[in-house]
């Protein structure tokens, strides 16, 4: 069965310093892996996906994750923090039956 | 532009009531989904779609009922049954095929409360 899983439910990060926000999955067969974030009482926007063309993928808003095999990771980062930047954040795979399974969400905090 | 509407943005539901949640894309996307999310918890699936006049269970469908006779529309009752029905729902669509490397749009959501 596949799973994700987030460490940390909660990030704190200056304005100005790296995000790392941490993504494990498990997959029998080659996953399909995406970010979302939500900001508060919306829905969720897509950052960016694992397409498998490139195990560093770019996305939106200055983010970008690496896809990591041996790791199982798919870890979301930023070189420098944004005000705008806190969110909720969730890492998905994807099945093969167009079903999707996220991981419990980080939230990202910014410190001015 | 094309999106999903969700509607109501709040409301509020009266023991023993049942309550229906609208959902409507114009993305002309075939799958359409239909999500849980309670603090700390993450999105959990109550019922999903990939054809019109077929639907599938997710993990939490005992309390919900859902129907699929549109492709634009995928709504959403909260019955009686449900016991602890507060929570904010989020539908979603996305197409179907090509790899399964299709993304999910999202709604803005419908946040629900028991009076």
């Amino acid at each position: 069965a596949q799973s994700v899983t987030q460490l940390g439910s909660h990030v704190s990060v200056s304005e100005g310093a790296l995000v790392l926000l941490r993504c494990n999955y498990s997959s029998s067969v080659p996953p399909y892996l995406f970010w979302y974030v939500q900001y508060p009482n919306q829905g969720l926007q897509l950052l960016l996906k694992y397409t498998s063309a490139a195990t560093l993928v770019k996305g939106i808003n200055g983010f970008e994750a690496e896809f990591k095999k041996s790791e199982t990771s798919f870890h979301l980062t930023k070189p420098s923090a944004h005000m705008s930047d806190a969110a909720e954040y969730f890492c998905a795979v994807k099945t093969s039956y167009d079903k999707v399974i996220f991981g419990p969400g980080t939230s990202l905090s910014v410190i001015p | 532009d094309g999106g999903i509407t969700q509607s109501p943005k709040y409301l509020f539901r009266k023991e023993g009531q049942n309550v229906t949640l609208s959902c409507e894309q114009n993305l002309n996307h075939d799958a359409m989904y239909w999500y849980r999310q309670d603090p700390g918890q993450g999105l959990r699936l109550i019922y999903y779609s990939q054809i019109v006049n077929d639907f599938q269970k997710g993990d939490i469908a005992e309390g919900y009922s859902v129907s699929r006779e549109k492709k634009e529309s995928f709504p959403l009752t909260v019955t009686s049954a449900q016991k602890n029905p507060t929570a904010f729902y989020l539908c979603a669509s996305s197409r179907t095929g090509q790899g399964g490397n299709q993304p999910q749009h999202f709604g803005d959501g419908t946040r629900l409360s028991i009076l």
